[in-house]
């Protein structure tokens, strides 16, 4: 896991402000995600990418946006649409899909937003 | 889709005793069951996980059981020690199909 790196480790933002989360893995996996934690709700997935070019929505993908340009890079957006975006997020990256060992995801430092 | 519980949401004991945390799974055709520690603020880290194929899988003083007939696993701590209070979670999800649904995490606290 120490191959997963989430910048910054704290943000702020401001009404109405788009923001973005930067996460890098250089474990060459194929396979990254997004999740947001609150307390007592456990980890809920934002959004996910198995490969470049390619993501879908998670559970909670309201008021976010992602892109996989690159195979090591998968940024989060929070957009304005976010209405309570206070939470501590977190980026995953495994192997990949249907891949000897893919399913075993292994999670960066996390990010915590808040709201000024 | 899957949905995961996880009870208890806290647990305390004493050093030296045993821990137990249960989880429950919606979908049968799930087959991958993991666990991570999550320390205050930190990140979650891989402890053990276990497929559908095995039963029973050990590490050290850890353990994870599965019963897939009754759609449960759980998380067995042997000699806790301080160092083992975090936050546990489960997860579930069907291998190379579906991505991890977790549980909402279980607090464990280890008194010396």
């Amino acid at each position: 896991d120490g191959g997963i790196t989430q910048s910054p480790k704290y943000l702020f933002r401001k009404e109405g402000q788009n923001v973005t989360l930067s996460c890098e893995q250089n474990l060459n996996h194929d396979a990254m995600y997004w999740y947001r934690q609150d307390p007592g709700q456990g980890l809920r997935l934002i959004y996910y990418s198995q490969i470049v070019n390619d993501f879908q929505k998670g559970d909670i993908a309201e008021g976010y946006s992602v892109s996989r340009e690159k195979k090591e890079s998968f940024p989060l957006t929070v957009t304005s649409a976010q209405k309570n975006p206070t939470a501590f997020y977190l980026c995953a990256s495994s192997i990949g899909f249907g891949l000897m060992g893919g399913e075993t995801q292994y999670f960066g430092p996390g990010t915590r937003l808040l709201v000024l | 889709g899957e949905n995961v519980e996880q009870h208890p949401s806290t647990l305390s004991v004493q050093e030296g005793d045993s821990a137990v945390i249960k989880c429950t799974y919606s979908d049968s055709a799930s087959n991958y069951f993991p666990w991570y520690k999550q320390e205050l603020g930190k990140r979650p880290q891989l402890i053990i996980d276990i497929r559908s194929n095995v039963g029973e899988k050990k590490d050290q003083r850890i353990a994870v059981t599965l019963n897939k007939t009754a759609k449960h696993f759980s998380l067995h701590i042997t000699e806790t020690q301080p160092e083992d209070s975090a936050v546990y979670f489960c997860a579930a999800s069907i291998r190379g199909y579906s991505t991890l649904t977790f549980g909402k995490g279980t607090m464990l606290l280890v008194s010396p």
